[in-house]
């Protein structure tokens, strides 16, 4: 079975500071990875896809296979970037579906 | 465009009973997710469904089931409630079947089971 571990549980650094939140992953296909975010009392959503190869809010996050890792990074943080982060594995590969396997978590806080 | 909802965005219950929360899938999407999020824990996958159909599911025992309607919007049933059922419970529509597909999710209905 997938597994998605995000070692960080808390993550503190102070604005203008390069961020790196941990993600490994254990799966034996080719998976799908996501990042998502949740801001204070907003709902969670999408933050990147390594498919998608795209930078949002200027994160980016590059698929390491041989690592089996998935980071994400920011160069300069910046206060609104506090919020709560999951990686996220999706198995499918073809015919039906397991959803996304999420980690635990890392509460990013942007110190001023 | 319209996001996804659930209903109720609170629920307390007792061991034992039985309960059903609601789920509003985003406009032009046909699929639905549902997710268990235990405090302090990640989403956890219960099962999806797709065309009306279950589709896939994750590792939640059969007093846990769920129907998605001609509109695809979808309710969770959970029998004999147990203490562990509390959690978060997350609603996710997408487009196409399988978890490949970005998920949308709502803000969730929390169930405390006494």
């Amino acid at each position: 079975a997938q597994r998605v571990t995000q070692p960080e549980k808390l993550l503190s650094v102070f604005k203008g500071a390069p961020v790196e939140l941990k993600c490994n992953y254990s799966y034996s296909g080719s998976p799908e990875l996501f990042w998502y975010v949740q801001y204070s009392r907003q709902r969670l959503q999408l933050l990147l896809r390594h498919i998608s190869r795209e930078s949002i809010k200027g994160f980016t996050a590059d698929l390491n296979k041989g690592e089996t890792s998935f980071h994400l990074k920011k160069p300069f943080a910046q206060e609104e970037d506090s919020a709560m982060y999951y990686c996220a594995l999706s198995p499918y590969s073809g015919g039906g579906a397991d959803g996304l396997t999420f980690g635990k978590g890392t509460h990013l806080i942007i110190q001023p | 465009e319209t996001g996804v909802t659930q209903s109720p965005t609170h629920l307390i219950k007792t061991r034992g009973q039985q309960v059903t929360l609601r789920c509003s899938s985003q406009s032009g999407h046909n699929t639905v997710s549902w997710y268990q999020q235990a405090l302090g824990q990640g989403p956890q996958f219960i099962f999806q469904y797709y065309r009306e159909e279950e589709n896939g599911r994750g590792n939640f025992p059969p007093r846990f089931s769920g129907l998605q309607f001609p509109n695809y919007s979808s309710e969770l049933n959970v029998n004999a409630l147990e203490l562990d059922d509390s959690a978060l419970y997350l609603c996710a529509s997408s487009w196409g079947q399988g978890g490949q597909e970005t998920q949308y999710f709502g803000p969730g209905t929390r169930l405390l089971v006494l």
